[in-house]
């Protein structure tokens, strides 16, 4: 299976902050990288697919980049409603992987 | 609007059996493959399995840690995806998502059932 790696595993920030997560695959991926937003209790919310397409009704202030093996995803002007556990997934193989997911916590 | 909604959760000895629901609404089901994702208290998400749809002949996938006791179906009539889960272990013990696959990921996330394996 192909491993995914997020990094930081915790993030500390402040609103109006830019914040970066990283996620690196253990084998390339072309672009079939997803990323996740969960908040406690709550189901996760679909945010960015290919690396870098926005999800209907998602705001620009989320952004995903890369293609391979590394990606990012940037929020900038961090509100509070972001502060949250984001996750990013590889769909490259027929076989699903998550990373372990960075918690973005208020500093 | 589309909506998941999942249903079945419990508790159930070690070694048993318990089948989850998933009915979805809002969308037109048969256009979609279906997975199940669970995530254990505290921690991370795992793929649980994929169910495709008539177009690609209901094939089944499932993760390794649930493949011969994790059984997905599906009936377009009632638009819905199950989860049948046999010879439960207690490292099963989690909340189980279905979520509906577009462009090969996630869109739309149904809110999850807690399953917990205890005796």
């Amino acid at each position: 299976d192909i491993q995914m790696t997020q990094s930081p595993s915790s993030l500390s920030a402040s609103v109006g902050d830019r914040v970066t997560i990283t996620c690196r695959a253990s084998q390339g991926i072309s672009n079939y990288l997803a990323w996740f937003q969960q908040k406690p209790g709550k189901a996760p919310k679909s945010l960015i697919y290919a690396a870098s397409s926005l999800q209907s009704g998602v705001p620009s202030k989320f952004s995903g980049s890369g293609s391979g093996t590394d990606f990012t995803l940037t929020i900038s002007s961090l509100q509070p409603e972001d502060f949250a556990t984001y996750f990013c997934q590889q769909y490259n193989s027929d076989t699903v992987t998550f990373g372990q997911g960075t918690k973005l916590e208020i500093k | 609007e589309v909506q998941l909604v999942e249903s079945g959760g419990g508790l159930v000895q070690p070694g048993g059996s318990l089948r989850l629901s998933c009915a979805a609404s809002g969308f037109t089901f048969s256009d979609h493959y279906m997975d199940w994702v669970r995530q254990a208290p505290g921690k991370g998400l795992e793929w649980v399995g994929r169910i495709r749809n008539e177009a690609s002949h209901y094939t089944t996938q499932y993760a390794a840690s649930v493949k011969g006791r994790f059984t997905i179906s599906r009936d377009e009539s009632k638009n819905s995806v199950y989860l049948q889960m046999k010879s439960l272990k207690t490292e099963d013990t989690a909340v189980y998502y279905c979520a509906r696959v577009t462009r090969y990921t996630y869109d739309y996330w149904g809110q999850g059932t807690l399953v917990t394996v205890s005796s």
